[in-house]
């Protein structure tokens, strides 16, 4: 069965640094893996996918992921944060081997860039 | 703008009332989806159609209905709602469940107030 975890409720940074929204997941075979973004009241925004390739996927507003297959993690980082990065962050993961098309999700992560 | 809308964003109904929310692409996706998001949870998969395929997940309550008339519209239908319907209901599209880099694009929402 495939599942996600998203390890923390709610991250809190300051304007300018580096963020990191954590994400590990759990798949029979290789897996798809997504990052959206939710703002108050508003449907989700695709950010990125990491499909195969390199590790080290670059998406949309200057977010980018890393694939680490050993530690089963699909980490989402920004070098410096904005106060408008500001949302409700969910991974995702579908199953390659599946054929369906179900996307898993986390729980979602809060983040609050603090100015 | 190729997009996903939904209509109405918010929707208030009585209990046991029956309510229908719509969702409408210009993308010309083959895929249209209905997810079920509670306060503070992950969106869970309801159905989805796959042009005029229909497909049901198995958890997914009788009470809820679908109905794709066409290529560009879907509509969600909650028979008789109860308290614990309320939700924000949310549509996306893909373009084809089976490619290997297919990702779902999401509309806004529909937030469904029972009374």
């Amino acid at each position: 069965a495939q599942s996600v975890a998203q390890p923390e409720d709610q991250v809190n940074v300051a304007e300018g640094n580096p963020l990191t929204v954590k994400c590990t997941y759990s798949v029979s075979g290789n897996p798809y893996l997504f990052w959206y973004v939710q703002y108050p009241n508003r449907g989700l925004q695709f950010l990125l996918k990491y499909i195969t390739g390199d590790n080290l996927v670059k998406g949309s507003y200057g977010f980018e992921a890393e694939f680490n297959k050993s530690q089963t993690s699909f980490h989402l980082k920004k070098p410096s944060a904005l106060v408008s990065d500001s949302a409700l962050y969910f991974c995702a993961v579908r199953a390659i081997q599946t054929g369906a098309n179900n996307l898993f999700f986390g729980t979602g992560t809060r983040l609050t860039v603090i100015p | 703008d190729a997009m996903v809308i939904q209509n109405p964003r918010y929707q208030v109904t009585q209990f046991g009332k029956p309510v229908t929310l719509s969702c409408s692409q210009t993308l010309n996706h083959n895929v249209m989806y209905w997810y079920q998001q509670k306060s503070s949870q992950a969106p869970k998969l309801l159905f989805h159609y796959y042009d005029k395929d229909f497909n049901n997940e198995a958890d997914t309550p009788d009470n809820f209905q679908s109905r794709r008339p066409n290529t560009s519209f879907c509509f969600l239908d909650i028979r008789s709602p109860g308290l614990g319907d309320a939700a924000m209901y949310l549509c996306a599209t893909s373009r084809d469940p089976g490619g290997s880099t297919d990702t779902q694009y999401f509309g806004p929402g529909t937030r469904l107030t029972v009374l």
